[in-house]
């Protein structure tokens, strides 16, 4: 299958400073690029949605001015925490999708985020 | 509204068969998903189905009824590496994928 690479896959950071995460499609051209945040027992909870080129999509509830996602290329969508607080605390994915209809998600690696 | 069921957790013997269910419901239907999440890691893709019927891959095979709403992952010859959560996710007419919650499998010798 094809690879997402993510990273960091681990971070810890301060209360109240910024976090980014980046997302890689390694060989093939993600046009959609989605972020999950999954807490402990729970499933993966969508967060945006990206399109190449264009601005997030994000789901209720979710924070646009705090969780801004850049998709500026086919290949590399980032996620950057902003202000970041003891609750963002969470598992980070991404996946990416590449063509349009039914193509599988291919996810990355996930990014351990703790907000000390 | 769209919703996924599935089981919290099972519990199953090594070299056995276990048989997880997923029903759903969603606007529109372009297919299921299976996918295998360890813990700490990202989920891994199992199977897709969007044809009625059985897909057998391996050890594991993935059936699904459109007309119920209905599919499950079943894993034979159990071993004790399946000890993973299993999380089914139906893609609706928008091709968003709509997740379950995990069906987390406890795999005992």
């Amino acid at each position: 299958g094809a690879v997402v690479s993510q990273h960091p896959s681990r971070v810890i950071c301060k209360s109240g400073t910024s976090v980014k995460i980046e997302c890689r499609s390694l060989d093939f051209q993600a046009t959609t690029m989605f972020w999950y945040r999954q807490f402990p027992k729970q499933s993966l909870m969508l967060m945006a949605t990206s399109n190449e080129g264009s601005k997030a999509t994000y789901e209720q509830g979710v924070e646009k001015d705090k969780f801004l996602i850049n998709h500026a290329s086919l290949t590399l969508s980032t996620l950057t925490v902003t202000s970041a607080h003891p609750e963002d605390s969470s598992f980070y994915i991404c996946s990416a999708r590449g063509g349009t209809g039914v193509t599988e998600a291919f996810f990355g690696q996930g990014t351990r985020l703790t907000v000390v | 509204g769209q919703n996924i069921d599935q089981p919290t957790e099972m519990t199953a013997t090594e070299g056995a068969i276990v048989q997880i269910n997923c029903t759903y419901q969603t606007s529109g239907f372009n297919g299921l998903f299976w996918y295998q999440q360890h813990a700490g890691e990202a989920p891994t893709f199992l199977s897709y189905n969007v044809l009625d019927g059985l897909e057998e891959k391996g050890r594991f095979s993935s059936f699904l009824s459109r007309s119920k709403g209905y599919s499950y992952l079943l894993l034979k010859e159990l071993q004790m590496k399946d000890s993973a959560s299993y999380l089914c996710a139906a893609m609706d007419s928008n091709y968003q994928l709509i997740w379950g919650a995990g069906t987390k499998l406890i795999i005992k010798p």
